[in-house]
């Protein structure tokens, strides 16, 4: 059993352009949700999908949007970046809505 | 809109010496979580607290949860060195939904 798996590790952008994120589930988990991570900040929920749908969102602007592929693994994509979206952005997984998630190692956007 | 505060931000310890790490959070929750952050690292789960007067233990680390007063303690006995870390409580307000962290308690354990 593989657990949760992000790529790319790191990644630099410039301010205004694009970015995808990528999140592989744990094999058998069907929900994921996305956080984001300031430096020195707990992090925040940015949203979640199950079984494709996204089923919950946090305080985020719609240039964060996402996917949930039928295999269960996700992407989150940021349109117009900005400074302020440099961060660890982290993924967890879970099995239905009860059980405890399970985070990835994260992605560290740096916006210049 | 559901609150966790945290307190301390900042613990500095010595080795072998014991202390507490407080969450209170707003309303009520099904459950609530303790995380370790390692820096650059991502989180790694400690415990799981899914009722009234959980108690969970490992190692030299302890976490209880009172839901009646929205609180949990995570108990530290006996510090190392290697338990110096970034913890996090976390708050599931219903089964499934998000996680609402709170700040973050920064623990350095001192030789």
């Amino acid at each position: 059993e593989t657990g949760v798996t992000q790529s790319p590790t790191h990644l630099i952008k410039t301010r205004g352009q694009q970015v995808t994120l990528r999140c592989s589930s744990q094999s058998g988990h069907n929900t994921v949700s996305w956080y984001q991570q300031a430096l020195g900040q707990g992090p925040q929920f940015i949203f979640q999908y199950y079984r494709e749908e996204e089923n919950g969102r946090g305080n985020f602007p719609p240039r964060f949007s996402g996917l949930q592929f039928p295999n269960y693994s996700s992407e989150l994509n940021v349109n117009a970046l900005e400074l302020d979206d440099s961060a660890l952005y982290l993924c967890a997984s879970r099995e239905n809505w009860e059980y405890e998630q399970y985070f990835g190692p994260g992605t560290r956007l740096t916006v210049t | 809109e559901l609150k966790v505060e945290q307190n301390p931000l900042f613990l500095s310890m010595q080795e072998g010496k014991n202390y507490t790490i407080y969450c209170n959070y707003s309303t009520t929750s099904d459950r609530l979580y303790w995380y370790r952050q390692d820096p650059g690292k991502s989180l790694e789960s400690l415990f799981v607290l899914l009722s009234n007067g959980a108690v969970k233990q490992e190692g030299r680390l302890m976490a209880s949860l009172d839901t009646k007063a929205r609180l949990s303690t995570l108990h530290i006995t006996a510090a190392v060195h290697d338990l110096s870390a970034t913890y996090f409580c976390a708050v599931e307000e219903t089964s499934g939904s998000r996680l609402t962290f709170g700040e973050g308690t920064q623990l350095t354990v001192n030789p």
